[in-house]
């Protein structure tokens, strides 16, 4: 099982460009989980997804950023017209079902993004 | 919603003695409480966790203690070695629900 994956693991980008983030889930894994990391803070949830479902975007912004978990492929986190208050790390976790039910939610090794 | 808050920021020992690192949470129905350890550059992992229906839990050099009514949680490393060196974070996930909320993070330092 080679864990869950995201790509890129770094990720520079101009002000005004398209970031698009992505990760696939551990095998057998239908329940991903965004977060954000700024620089010596903790993480900060943005959104929770089952396949083509959005279960919880509390943490998301209004503008700018949308997220998706389609039937096939990865989890795609888009952030439009990045600005430098983007530049964070970006992390995902899977799990084999909602985290509701006592279940570990495992992450990936992030995608550090820099918006210059 | 709810709130964690950690504490300290930054931790420093000598090798071979004690951590303890403490979590406040807000959210009394809160009722699963996970330590995540992340050493630079790294993804958090899961070192430890407990569920709300028991007051401690130890794994080796690893423990950690819930006081419900408090409403505060701990996370105790003893006979620490320099490979502990990393950021710890607590978190708490609100009763029913799917997100977890993380503390900001302690920085520990094992020297020698």
């Amino acid at each position: 099982n080679a864990g869950v994956m995201q790509n890129p693991r770094h990720l520079v980008r101009r002000r005004g460009q398209e970031a698009r983030l992505r990760c696939s889930p551990m095998k057998g894994h239908s329940h991903v989980y965004w977060y954000r990391q700024l620089p010596e803070e903790g993480l900060k949830f943005m959104v929770y997804l089952q396949k083509e479902n959005i279960i919880d975007e509390s943490g998301m912004p209004k503008e700018r950023f949308s997220a998706e978990f389609p039937k096939e492929g990865p989890s795609i986190l888009r952030i439009q017209q990045v600005v430098r208050g983007d530049s964070a790390a970006y992390f995902c976790a899977s799990s084999p079902t909602s985290i509701s039910m006592n279940t570990e939610a495992f992450f990936g090794q992030g995608t550090r993004l820099t918006v210059v | 919603g709810e709130n964690v808050e950690q504490h300290p920021s930054t931790l420093s020992v000598q090798e071979g003695d004690s951590a303890v690192i403490k979590c406040t949470y807000s959210d009394s129905a809160s009722n699963y409480f996970p330590w995540y350890k992340q050493e630079l550059g790294k993804r958090p992992q899961l070192i430890i966790d407990i569920r709300s229906n028991v007051g401690e839990k130890k794994d080796q050099r690893i423990a950690v203690t819930l006081n419900k009514t408090a409403k505060h949680f701990s996370l105790h490393i003893t006979e620490t070695q320099p490979e502990d060196s990393a950021v710890y974070f607590c978190a708490a996930r609100e009763g029913g629900g799917n997100k977890l909320t993380f503390g900001t993070g302690t920085q520990l330092k094992v020297e020698l």
